[in-house]
C-alpha cells in the first residue's frame, strides 16, 4: 500500500534562512510526487511534481524539491524564506503502476516563518 | 477563468439530515474527486469518478454518495449514515494521468 509520512508536525524557520519541509514515501512502483500548499480556509495549490527525469525539481514560488530514491525520500526546500510563505504543506504520492486514480497525502507539515 | 466551483463555502446541518455538497468544474477535465480534510490527518479520498457517469469507491465513502451525470458536475451527498460528519470537504480535477490535482477551495460542514 501506498504511504507518505512528513515527519515534522510543524517547522518554525526565520524569514531569510533557507526552509526544509521533509517527506518519504512508500509505493509499490515508481512514485509519481507531488507537493501542495493551504492556505486557511483554501483548498490545496500545487507548488511541483516529480514524474521522472532530474532529481532537483523547481517549482512555484520559488520552492524546489529533491527526489532521492535510495531514501524514499522528496524534501521541499527554499533557500530564502518569506513570512507570506506560512502556510500547510502537504506531500502526495501517485503510484504510476496502479490503476493510477488515488493520490496519497501526507498529514501535513505546518510551516511558520518569523520577521 | 477557469476552476473548480465549491458551494456553499460553510454549511449546517442537524443530525440525521442528508445534505449535498456542490462541485462545478470548467476545466474541462475528466476525473474528478472529493476528499475529506481532517485536523492532522491530512486529506482522505471518499469517491473519485474518472468519466461521466462512472464513479469508485475510496477510502472513507460509507455515509457519502455521488452522481456524475455531467463532466462538470460531481456532487456529494453525506447522508445521515455518516458517523462524523463534521469536517472540510474539498473536491479536486485532474486533466491526465501525469497531471497534479486542481482543487476547489472547499465546502467547510458542521452537522450538530
Amino acid at each position: 500500500a501506498q504511504s507518505v509520512a512528513q515527519p515534522e508536525d510543524q517547522v518554525n524557520v526565520a524569514e531569510g534562512n533557507p526552509l526544509t519541509v521533509k517527506c518519504t514515501y512508500s509505493v509499490s512502483g515508481n512514485p509519481y510526487l507531488f507537493w501542495y500548499v493551504q492556505y486557511p480556509n483554501r483548498g490545496l495549490q500545487f507548488l511541483l511534481k516529480y514524474i521522472t527525469g532530474d532529481n532537483l525539481v523547481k517549482g512555484s514560488y520559488g520552492f524546489e524539491a529533491e527526489f532521492n530514491k535510495s531514501q524514499t525520500s522528496f524534501h521541499l526546500k527554499k533557500p530564502s524564506a518569506l513570512v507570506s510563505d506560512s502556510a500547510l504543506y502537504f506531500c502526495a504520492v501517485r503510484d504510476i503502476g496502479s490503476y493510477g486514480q488515488n493520490f496519497v497525502f501526507g498529514p501535513g507539515t505546518r510551516l511558520s516563518v518569523l520577521p | 477563468d477557469g476552476g473548480i466551483t465549491q458551494s456553499p463555502k460553510y454549511l449546517f446541518r442537524k443530525e440525521g439530515q442528508n445534505v449535498t455538497l456542490s462541485c462545478e468544474q470548467n476545466l474541462n477535465h475528466d476525473a474528478m474527486y472529493w476528499y475529506r480534510q481532517d485536523p492532522g490527518q491530512g486529506l482522505r479520498l471518499i469517491y473519485y469518478s474518472q468519466i461521466v457517469n462512472d464513479f469508485q469507491k475510496g477510502d472513507i465513502a460509507e455515509g457519502y454518495s455521488v452522481s456524475r451525470e455531467k463532466k462538470e458536475s460531481f456532487p456529494l451527498t453525506v447522508t445521515s449514515a455518516q458517523k462524523n460528519p463534521t469536517a472540510f470537504y474539498l473536491c479536486a480535477s485532474r486533466l491526465s494521468a501525469n497531471s497534479p490535482l486542481h482543487f476547489g477551495n472547499g465546502t467547510r460542514l458542521t452537522v450538530t
